[in-house]
């Protein structure tokens, strides 16, 4: 089983400002297919998941822009240009890598604003 | 649009089975797999397995392997999530998920059910 291991935990974050989240997996997400199936999630307080971004980069639909992905491999970021209050809520990597078979979320980290 | 609409809230005794309903709307039912996601209080999510909802093949997280039980029903566009032999550990809010196409991430969500196990 692949491990998401994310950092920090909580991030507190004043608003205007940028943050940034990081995701390590204990082996290469690269796929035999060629893509790398990291996504990472918005969960705000007492809503379902959103997505966020998919394949490490990708914005999902109607996701605004200030939020971006990078990374590859086993090293990925998820980056908030300027955090608004809405931001608010726990962000959550994902690999679907191993699919059909498994899937695999990080610990999540909690945003908040300062 | 596309809409994941979940049964109510439960209460379970331990040892009891439960049975959540996630009924979908806004797509062809049949082309995607249907996944179920769990989330215990405060803690991350959990993936459980899928059922494919054209042809009722199914793939279960060795964790609940011989536990959880997904079915579907294509005349009413609805899918099921069984989990027997209940603990207070499986106390969670449960959420079906589908994929958006070509992603590999689940861009439709459920609303969630929360299951309490308690005596």
């Amino acid at each position: 089983e692949i491990v998401m291991t994310q950092t920090p935990l909580s991030s507190p974050v004043t608003l205007g400002q940028p943050a940034s989240i990081s995701c390590r997996s204990s082996q290469s997400l690269v796929h035999s297919d060629g893509n790398t199936y990291l996504s990472w999630l918005q969960q705000r307080p007492g809503q379902s998941p959103r997505l966020l971004i998919y394949k490490i980069s990708n914005r999902f639909s109607g996701v605004p822009d200030r939020f971006s992905g990078s990374g590859a491999g086993t090293d990925f970021t998820l980056k908030i240009s300027r955090v608004e209050a809405e931001d608010v809520g726990v962000y959550y990597c994902m690999q679907a890598t191993q699919f059909p078979h498994l899937y695999t979320f990080g610990q999540g980290t909690k945003l908040e604003i300062k | 649009q596309v809409q994941l609409v979940q049964s109510g809230a439960e209460v379970k005794k331990p040892g009891a089975s439960v049975k959540v309903s996630c009924k979908t709307s806004g797509y062809t039912f049949t082309i995607y797999h249907i996944h179920w996601v769990r989330q215990a209080p405060g803690q991350s999510l959990e993936w459980m397995g899928w059922v494919s909802a054209g042809n009722g093949d199914t793939k279960y997280s060795q964790r609940f392997q011989g536990r959880v039980t997904l079915t579907r029903d294509t005349s009413a566009n609805t899918a099921y999530m069984e989990l027997s032999s209940l603990r207070s550990e499986d106390t969670a809010v449960y959420y079906c998920a589908i994929p958006a196409p070509g992603t590999g991430g689940f861009g439709y969500w459920g609303q969630g059910t929360l299951v309490t196990v308690s005596s």
